[in-house]
């Protein structure tokens, strides 16, 4: 899955900052997502984007915003980060003409 | 909106056995149902994904079966090996539509040797 990176892999952060997590992919899928793991609640989706400049909600969106400016990248940006937010987040893309999702590796954050 | 429940939140099996985990949606309009397979530290991978208009899918030792009247489908494995071990995540597209994925809280499958 070398087609889809995530960036940073790994962050510690604290309370109040602000944080962009970033999803490259390569694969030119028009739609790309983000999803946060948390134990006990699986995957659940934060925002998704079905084109450049075009996003929508998801389920947790509450804190979060996106940015899609390229077909390749799609931003996650914590304005002002809370430790209810320290979570394993997932970015995913989708080819067109298909449901398949392929994640990225994940980025872990740790908001103290 | 879309919800998915998942059932059991673990399941052990001795090797050799088969494991069963099921899943029900809410929403009508979904048609798709995906399996993730999600092993330690790694990124969830789709296993196997099922349409509205199949009853049943498999490949190898994994299928899938879907009851839409009743609103659920099913992951099962047979002859569990060790590398099954992983969490499990069913998933349904809420309105049937194109992406937008919302997933079960996930099954933990132990295969003991």
């Amino acid at each position: 899955d070398a087609g889809i990176t995530q960036s940073p892999r790994h962050k510690v952060t604290e309370t109040g900052t602000p944080v962009t997590l970033r999803c490259h992919q390569t694969e030119n899928h028009r739609y790309m997502y983000w999803y946060r793991q948390d134990p006990g609640h699986g995957l659940r989706l934060i925002h998704y984007s079905y084109g450049v400049k075009d996003t929508d909600k998801g389920e947790v969106s509450d804190g979060y915003s996106v940015s899609r400016s390229k077909t390749e990248d799609f931003l996650l940006t914590l304005e002002s980060a809370t430790s209810s937010q320290t979570s394993v987040y997932f970015c995913a893309s989708q080819g067109p003409g298909a449901n398949v999702l392929t994640f990225g590796a994940g980025s872990r954050l740790t908001v103290l | 909106g879309e919800n998915v429940e998942q059932h059991p939140s673990t399941l052990s099996v001795q090797e050799g056995d088969s494991a069963v985990i099921k899943c029900t949606y809410s929403d009508s309009a979904s048609n798709y149902f995906p399996w993730y397979k999600q092993e330690l530290g790694k990124r969830p991978q789709l296993i196997i994904d099922i349409r509205s208009n199949v009853g049943e899918k498999k490949d190898q030792r994994i299928a899938v079966t879907l009851n839409k009247t009743a609103k659920h489908f099913s992951l099962h494995i047979t002859e569990t090996q060790p590398e099954d071990s992983a969490v499990y995540f069913c998933a349904a597209n809420p309105g049937g539509s194109q992406g937008n994925l919302i997933f079960g809280k996930g099954t933990k499958l132990s295969v003991k040797p």
